[in-house]
């Protein structure tokens, strides 16, 4: 079955610290995504991805790093510069270009400061 | 800036009855909207869609409608049914459909009472 995988569901951080998010999809889509969604709030862009070895900023970029070695693979580091990191975080991918169905996203990862 | 929002953060309906969700945006740009449904625990999914060209889309029980002049959409769900309890996302994008401009709104959720 083809999909996007995010690991692990739940994270717990201690303050100071860097953790990484995993996605990996296996739908050969080209565009991948990472958002992050907090209560009362839409979904907001972090990083995003439109092929392998290029990534571009979101709209909430700070504190956050990603890397695209591999077509399939997307993760996202939630670096200690991020001053508010407990939240959900969703992954999603694209076939790219002008895709009428839009994303398909990930079960996501809830992240939560101790 | 939210250029999309969804108003009301929940909506309650009986078994039967007609679903309305309602979406507004801010940017006169946006040239495609989406609907998306989350269940707890799982990512979003997409439902249905809707292009600036077509003021009704259809899809079985889900009908979207798009107001351009009052940059406003509705998702209406009949007969509504207790499966389709989840959270609704409203989505917009544009101009030229592209992967990383989509906008998300805070989401509605929406409880069908059998």
């Amino acid at each position: 079955d083809g999909g996007i995988t995010q690991s692990p569901k739940y994270l717990f951080r201690k303050e100071g610290q860097n953790v990484t998010l995993s996605c990996e999809q296996n739908l050969n889509h080209d565009a991948m995504y990472w958002y992050r969604q907090d209560p009362g709030q839409g979904l907001r862009l972090i990083y995003y991805s439109q092929i392998v070895n290029d990534f571009q900023k979101g709209d909430i970029a700070e504190g956050y790093s990603v890397s695209r070695e591999k077509k399939e693979s997307f993760p996202l580091t939630v670096t200690s510069a991020q001053k508010n990191p407990t939240a959900f975080y969703l992954c999603a991918s694209s076939i790219g270009g002008r895709n009428p169905l839009g994303y398909t996203f990930g079960s996501g990862t809830r992240l939560t400061v101790v | 800036d939210q250029q999309v929002k969804q108003n009301s953060p929940s909506l309650s309906v009986q078994e039967g009855r007609i679903s309305i969700l309602n979406c507004d945006y801010t940017n006169s740009m946006f040239d495609y909207f989406l609907w998306y449904k989350k269940y707890p625990a799982e990512g979003p999914t997409f439902l249905i869609s809707i292009s600036s060209i077509k003021d009704k889309n259809e899809d079985g029980r889900f009908t979207v409608f798009l107001n351009k002049s009052a940059k406003h959409l509705s998702l209406h769900i009949v007969p509504s049914q207790p499966g389709d309890s989840a959270v609704y996302f409203c989505a917009a994008s544009g101009p030229y459909y592209n992967n990383n401009d989509m906008r998300f709104g805070a989401g509605t959720r929406l409880t069908v009472k059998p």
